[in-house]
C-alpha cells in the first residue's frame, strides 16, 4: 500500500527556473492538496482539489498552478521560482467526507538560489 | 476568522515525565478534530476525535475533545526520547469545501 508518494524529494533550482512537484495516491481519495511548511508559519495551504477536473486555491496560491485530470494525480507547478518559495512541501490525501484522516506524501524540500 | 491555537509552542521533558498538550479552537462549522506527530518527514496520523469526553487511546498516548471548551488535550505517559516530534492540532471545517485548519504546533523534545 503505497499511500501518497512524491517526487522529487530533494530539489535545488535558481530563480525564474520552472518545474512540476509530482503527487500520485492509490487511495481513490478525492480530495487531495498541496501545502507548504516553513519555520514558525505550520502549514499553510497552497492548492487543493476536491475531485478531477477540479481544483481551487488556499491561502498562498500566489506563484503556483495545479491541475486534476485523474483521481490519482495531482501535480504542483511553480511558474517562475523565487526564493521566497523555498520550503518544504506536503502532498496530502483524504476522503472528502473527512470519515478518514488525511494521508500525507514524505515531502519535497526544495531550495531556491 | 476560524482559527486553531495549540500551547505551549515548545516544550523540554525529561525521560518519564506525562506531558500535556493544549489544542483550543474557534471554527464556525466544526466537524472533527485531528491531531498528528510530525518528526523528520511528513507529519503521521494519531486521533481523530468527533465526539465530546470520549477519550481515545494508543499505547501511551490518549486525547479527549471538550466541545463546551472548544478544546481538546493530548496526554503523553512516560515519555520517551522517541516521543520528541512536532505535535499539530487541526480541526476540519464542515462546510463546503472541507478544508482542515491548521494549528502552529507545539514542538516537543525529551531529554535522556
Amino acid at each position: 500500500n503505497a499511500g501518497v508518494t512524491q517526487t522529487p524529494k530533494f530539489q535545488v533550482l535558481k530563480t525564474g527556473q520552472s518545474m512540476t512537484l509530482q503527487c500520485a495516491q492509490d487511495m481513490n481519495h478525492e480530495y487531495m492538496s498541496w501545502y507548504r511548511q516553513d519555520p514558525g508559519m505550520g502549514l499553510r495551504l497552497i492548492h487543493y482539489s476536491v475531485g478531477a477536473g477540479i481544483t481551487d486555491q488556499g491561502e498562498v496560491p500566489n506563484g503556483y498552478n495545479v491541475s486534476r485530470s485523474t483521481t490519482e494525480d495531482f501535480p504542483l507547478r511553480l511558474l517562475s521560482a523565487a526564493p521566497s518559495q523555498t520550503s518544504v512541501y506536503f502532498c496530502a490525501s483524504r476522503d472528502t467526507g473527512g470519515r478518514q484522516p488525511q494521508h500525507f506524501g514524505d515531502g519535497t524540500r526544495l531550495s531556491i538560489l | 476568522e476560524d482559527k486553531v491555537v495549540q500551547s505551549p509552542l515548545s516544550l523540554v521533558v525529561h525521560e518519564g515525565d506525562t506531558v500535556t498538550l493544549n489544542c483550543s479552537y474557534e471554527v464556525t462549522n466544526f466537524r472533527s478534530l485531528l491531531w498528528y506527530k510530525q518528526e523528520k518527514k511528513a507529519p503521521t496520523f494519531l486521533f481523530m476525535l468527533t465526539s465530546s469526553g470520549i477519550e481515545k487511546k494508543s499505547g501511551r498516548l490518549s486525547s479527549i475533545l471538550d466541545k463546551k471548551e472548544l478544546s481538546s488535550i493530548l496526554n503523553i505517559t512516560a515519555t520517551q526520547t522517541g516521543d520528541s516530534a512536532i505535535y499539530l492540532c487541526a480541526v476540519l471545517w464542515a462546510g463546503n469545501n472541507r478544508k482542515l485548519i491548521w494549528g502552529l504546533g507545539t514542538s516537543l523534545a525529551v531529554n535522556p
